[in-house]
C-alpha cells in the first residue's frame, strides 16, 4: 500500500522558472516531511524538510509547503537552474524513525 | 564530519548464487542503519532497519537478510539471488530518537543475470 503518492512521475521547467513538485499521503499519523534529491547512480541527498506543526519552511531557493487537512506538501524550488535536474523524493515519517517514500518526479530544467 | 560508505559500487551475480553487500559509517555511534533497495522507476522501498547490534527488523519478506556485526556496520546478504533482486541498493543513517533526516550511501548497482 503505497501512502506516499508522487502523481507526477516527470517534470519540465525552463530556467529561472519556478519548479513546482506535489506529493500526497494518506496515513494521518505521518508527523515529519522530507524531500530528497537524487542524481543517476548517487544516493539521495537531504534537502529540507518540515514538521506537522508548520505550513512552511524555506531554505534558500527551495520552500516546502505542507496543508495537513488536504493531506498534502509541495515543494517549489525558485529560480530553477540546470543543476536542479534530478529525481526528486518526498518521504514522510510517523515518529518511528522509518521513512516511507514516494515514487519520484523527474525534474528537468531547460536552458 | 559523518561519512557512509557502501561496497561494491556494483556487482553482476548469476541468479543462485551468494551476495554479501556492505555499508559502513563513520564519525558517528550508535546510528540507526537502513537498507532500501530501488527498482527500475520506482521509489525506494525500505528493506531492513538497525537500532542497535542485534536489533534489525525486516519490512518486506523475501530471500534477503541484514546483520550487524559492529555499531556502525550494516551487511546486507543472500545465499541464494533470484532475477527479481537486481535493483539499485542503498544503504542509509540516521541519529536514531535525534532526528529523522536519513543520509544515504552511493549505493550498490546489482544485476542478477
Amino acid at each position: 500500500d503505497q501512502q506516499v503518492k508522487q502523481n507526477s512521475p516527470s517534470l519540465s521547467v525552463q530556467e529561472g522558472r519556478i519548479s513546482i513538485l506535489n506529493c500526497d499521503y494518506t496515513n494521518s499519523m505521518f508527523d515529519y516531511f522530507l524531500w530528497y534529491k537524487k542524481y543517476p547512480a548517487e544516493g539521495p541527498t537531504f534537502l529540507i524538510s518540515i514538521s506537522s506543526i508548520k505550513d512552511k519552511n524555506e531554505d534558500g531557493r527551495f520552500t516546502v509547503f505542507l496543508n495537513k487537512s488536504a493531506k498534502h506538501l509541495s515543494l517549489h524550488i525558485v529560480p530553477s537552474q540546470p543543476g536542479d535536474s534530478a529525481v526528486y523524493f518526498c518521504a514522510a515519517s510517523a515518529e518511528d524513525y522509518k521513512l516511507s517514500f514516494g515514487a519520484g518526479t523527474t525534474v528537468t530544467v531547460r536552458a | 564530519s559523518q561519512t557512509i560508505h557502501q561496497w561494491p559500487a556494483t556487482l553482476v551475480q548469476p541468479v543462485g548464487s551468494p551476495l554479501s553487500l556492505e555499508c559502513t559509517v563513520e564519525g558517528t555511534s550508535n546510528p540507526n542503519l537502513y537498507w532500501y533497495r530501488q527498482a527500475a522507476g520506482r521509489g525506494l522501498q525500505l528493506l531492513f532497519y538497525s537500532i542497535g547490534i542485534d536489533q534489525i527488523s525486516s519490512e518486506v519478506p523475501q530471500n534477503l537478510s541484514a546483520s550487524r556485526p559492529q555499531d556502525r556496520q550494516f551487511i546486507l546478504s543472500s545465499k541464494k539471488l533470484l532475477l527479481s533482486d537486481s535493483g539499485f541498493y542503498l544503504c542509509a543513517w540516521s541519529r536514531g530518537t535525534v532526528d529523522y533526516e536519513q543520509y544515504f550511501g552511493p549505493g550498490t548497482r546489482l544485476t542478477v543475470t
